[in-house]
């Protein structure tokens, strides 16, 4: 089936630092990609939207100059943390819906970021 | 807006019992729903989908049903194993379209040897 990766799975940084978190899919071609973050026994929250070759959509309340998403290609977006703080501690995962059937959603393994 | 709510937010039962995990979402004007499933720091597994026009689907011990009309779901778990331990999240797509999906809080379960 279709995979996403995420790389890294885990970064620890300290305050103030940006990071860079990718999200590729393997075997398929992804216009749209999503970001999710999700807080110790939180459900998941999206994000932002991230569209190839254009701007990325973002959630009301989410930062779009904290949190810098990047589509390049079809197979990679890019989010990256920028100014890192504790607050921003958190898992990440993204998503790729399917080309064959949009409502099918492949995650990846999420990243688990952690801001000393 | 809207909103996701699975009950309960923990379970924890013998191995080989039936189970019955519950979602609710308040804005019926879905296209489909999703149940997934997620072990502890990692990603999300992808259990069963349903179609807005179909009422249940079933993946072998697994089945889901869709109460459009009402907002709610079921993911019924047949003679639960040890392996089954995970949270269980439930999730509609947040509009229409090719669209990013707002989860529940999901249900943490437990099956004891």
């Amino acid at each position: 089936g279709a995979v996403v990766s995420q790389h890294p799975s885990r970064v620890i940084c300290k305050s103030g630092t940006s990071v860079k978190i990718e999200c590729r899919s393997l075997d398929f071609q992804a216009t749209t990609m999503f970001w999710y973050r999700q807080f110790p026994k939180q459900s998941l929250m999206l994000m932002a939207t991230s569209n190839e070759g254009s701007k990325a959509t973002y959630e009301q309340g989410v930062e779009k100059d904290k949190f810098l998403i990047n589509h390049a290609s079809l197979t990679l977006s890019t989010l990256t943390v920028t100014s890192a703080h504790p607050e921003d501690s958190s898992f990440y995962i993204c998503s790729a819906p399917s080309r064959v059937a949009e409502e099918t959603q492949y995650f990846g393994p999420g990243t688990r970021l952690l801001v000393l | 807006k809207q909103e996701v709510t699975q009950i309960p937010a923990a379970l924890s039962v013998p191995e080989g019992e039936n189970l019955v995990l519950n979602c609710s979402f308040t804005d019926s004007a879905i296209y489909n729903l999703q149940w997934f499933r997620q072990d502890p720091g990692k990603g999300l597994t992808s259990l069963l989908l349903i179609q807005s026009s179909q009422r249940e689907q079933t993946s072998g011990r697994l089945n889901a049903s869709l109460d459009k009309s009402s907002g709610r779901s079921t993911l019924y778990i047949a003679a639960s194993q040890p392996g089954d331990s995970a949270t269980y999240l439930c999730a509609v797509p947040s509009g229409g379209g090719a669209d990013g999906l707002t989860f529940g809080k999901g249900t943490h379960l437990i099956i004891q040897p």
